[in-house]
C-alpha cells in the first residue's frame, strides 16, 4: 500500500529565507507526483507535475525534485515571501493500487513571515 | 474561464436527510473526481468518472452516490447523511488520467449535525 508522508507538519520561516519541503513514498513505482498549494478554506492548486521518467521541474521560483529509488521529492522555494504562506501538499500517482489511485501527503503548512 | 466549480459551498444536514453536490468545469476534461478531505488523514477518493455516463468507486465510496449524466457536470449524492460524512468535499478534473495534472474546485463544506 502506498503512504505518502510529508515532514514536517508545519514551518515558519522569514521573508527571503530558501527552503524545501519534504515529501516521502513507500512505493517507488508511481507514474508521476504533483505538488499542489492550498490556501485555507480554499481549493488545492497544482504547482508542479514530476512524470516518472523526470528528474525535476521548475517554475518560476518553484523547484520539484524526484528521487525514485529513495522514495523521496522535494519542493525548493527560493526567496520566500509571505504569500507563499500556505499549506503544500504532494500526491503520488501509484501503479501498483488501482490506476486511478493518487495518494496524497497530509501537507506542510508554511508561514512565511515579514 | 471559470475551471471547477462546486455547489452549494456550505450546507448543514441532519442525520438521515440527503442532499447532492454539483460539480462543473468548462475544460472539455473526460475525468472527473470527488475527495473527501479531513484532518490528519489528507484526501481520499471517494468516486470518479473517466467520461460521460460512466463513474467508478474510489477509496471511500459507501454512503456516496454519483452521477455524469454530461461531461461537463459530476455529481456527489449522500442518500442518508450520517455524522461521519462531516468533511470537506472536492471536486477535481484533469484531461489524463495517469499525465494530467489535476484542477480543483474550491470545496463543499458539509456538515451532519
Amino acid at each position: 500500500k502506498q503512504e505518502v508522508t510529508q515532514i514536517p507538519a508545519a514551518l515558519s520561516v522569514p521573508e527571503g529565507e530558501n527552503l524545501v519541503l519534504n515529501c516521502s513514498f513507500t512505493d517507488s513505482a508511481i507514474y508521476n507526483l504533483q505538488w499542489f498549494r492550498q490556501d485555507p478554506g480554499k481549493g488545492l492548486t497544482s504547482l508542479l507535475l514530476i512524470q516518472s521518467s523526470q528528474r525535476e521541474q521548475t517554475s518560476g521560483r518553484l523547484n520539484a525534485s524526484l528521487d525514485k529509488s529513495s522514495g523521496r521529492s522535494t519542493l525548493y522555494i527560493a526567496a520566500s515571501q509571505p504569500g507563499d504562506s500556505a499549506t503544500y501538499l504532494c500526491a503520488a500517482y501509484s501503479m501498483n493500487t488501482g490506476f486511478q489511485k493518487l495518494v496524497f501527503g497530509t501537507g506542510t503548512r508554511l508561514l512565511v513571515s515579514p | 474561464n471559470a475551471g471547477v466549480t462546486q455547489t452549494p459551498k456550505f450546507r448543514v444536514l441532519k442525520t438521515g436527510q440527503s442532499m447532492t453536490l454539483l460539480c462543473a468545469q468548462d475544460m472539455n476534461h473526460e475525468y472527473m473526481y470527488w475527495y473527501r478531505q479531513d484532518p490528519g488523514m489528507g484526501l481520499r477518493l471517494i468516486h470518479y468518472s473517466v467520461g460521460e455516463g460512466t463513474t467508478a468507486k474510489g477509496e471511500v465510496p459507501d454512503g456516496y452516490n454519483v452521477s455524469r449524466l454530461k461531461k461537463q457536470n459530476f455529481l456527489l449524492g449522500l442518500e442518508s447523511a450520517a455524522p461521519s460524512q462531516t468533511s470537506v468535499y472536492f471536486c477535481a478534473s484533469s484531461y489524463s488520467l495517469l499525465t494530467g495534472e489535476l484542477f480543483f474546485g474550491e470545496g463543499s463544506r458539509l456538515t451532519v449535525l
